[in-house]
């Protein structure tokens, strides 16, 4: 069974400047999410997707970061104007769905570096 | 937000000691309670898991202690090797939501 996909893993953009990023969760996954890991610090959930709608967007600072799951399957964060803060890895999880067992499945995480 | 605190920061062992990391949280909307083992430039992957009407679980060198009144459940590392060596982060599901909300980790190095 393919694992969460990330892409880029790598990306380095000076402030101001945007960037985007992807992922393809767990075939038939419904939940999806989006953390937000800064060096040193436990992953922050930053949006939470059941199927194409948002459950929690709580932690997301809107002024900047948008996030979009068409058609309830991949998804893609994007960040504009980057601030320096922004600087972290992205990771991107799934669950089969609310009511599960509990598990969420990571994917490898995209790492941002603001300049 | 609600937090799940952890600690310690960091952890040194040598071969087969047996480390422990703590957590604790203030919520009692929590319905589920795993452990997370991360290593470098990869994402977390469930190591083992606990719901809160069980004081114990094992699961091979692995043992997760729940004391529901104190709020407080702990990591529990047998026979540690350097392959454990890794980020361990607690974490806590809101019920209903499954939010899941992250410790600030551990970093557990085990030296042969």
């Amino acid at each position: 069974e393919a694992g969460v996909a990330q892409s880029p893993r790598y990306k380095i953009i000076e402030k101001r400047q945007s960037v985007a990023f992807w992922c393809n969760p767990i075939s038939g996954h419904a939940t999806l999410y989006w953390y937000q890991q800064i060096l040193g610090q436990g992953p922050k959930l930053l949006i939470q997707f059941q199927n194409n709608g948002v459950v929690d967007d709580s932690q997301l600072p809107k002024d900047r970061f948008s996030a979009e799951r068409l058609k309830g399957v991949d998804s893609t964060l994007k960040i504009q104007p980057a601030k320096l803060e922004d600087s972290a890895v992205y990771l991107c999880a799934s669950s089969p769905g609310t009511g599960y067992s509990g598990e969420l499945f990571f994917g490898e995480g995209s790492r941002l570096t603001v300049l | 937000q609600q937090q799940v605190k952890q600690s310690p920061q960091s952890l040194i062992v040598q071969k087969g000691g047996i480390p422990i990391i703590n957590c604790a949280y203030e919520n009692t909307a929590f319905d589920y309670f795993p452990w997370y083992q991360q290593f470098p430039g990869k994402g977390p992957a469930l190591l083992i898991a606990i719901r809160p009407d069980v004081s114990e679980k094992k699961e091979g060198r692995f043992t997760i202690s729940f004391n529901k009144s104190a709020k407080q459940f702990s990591l529990h590392i047998m026979d540690s090797q350097p392959g454990d060596s890794a980020t361990y982060f607690c974490a806590a599901r809101e019920r209903n939501t499954d939010k899941l909300i992250f410790g600030t980790g551990t970093r557990l190095q085990v030296f042969p």
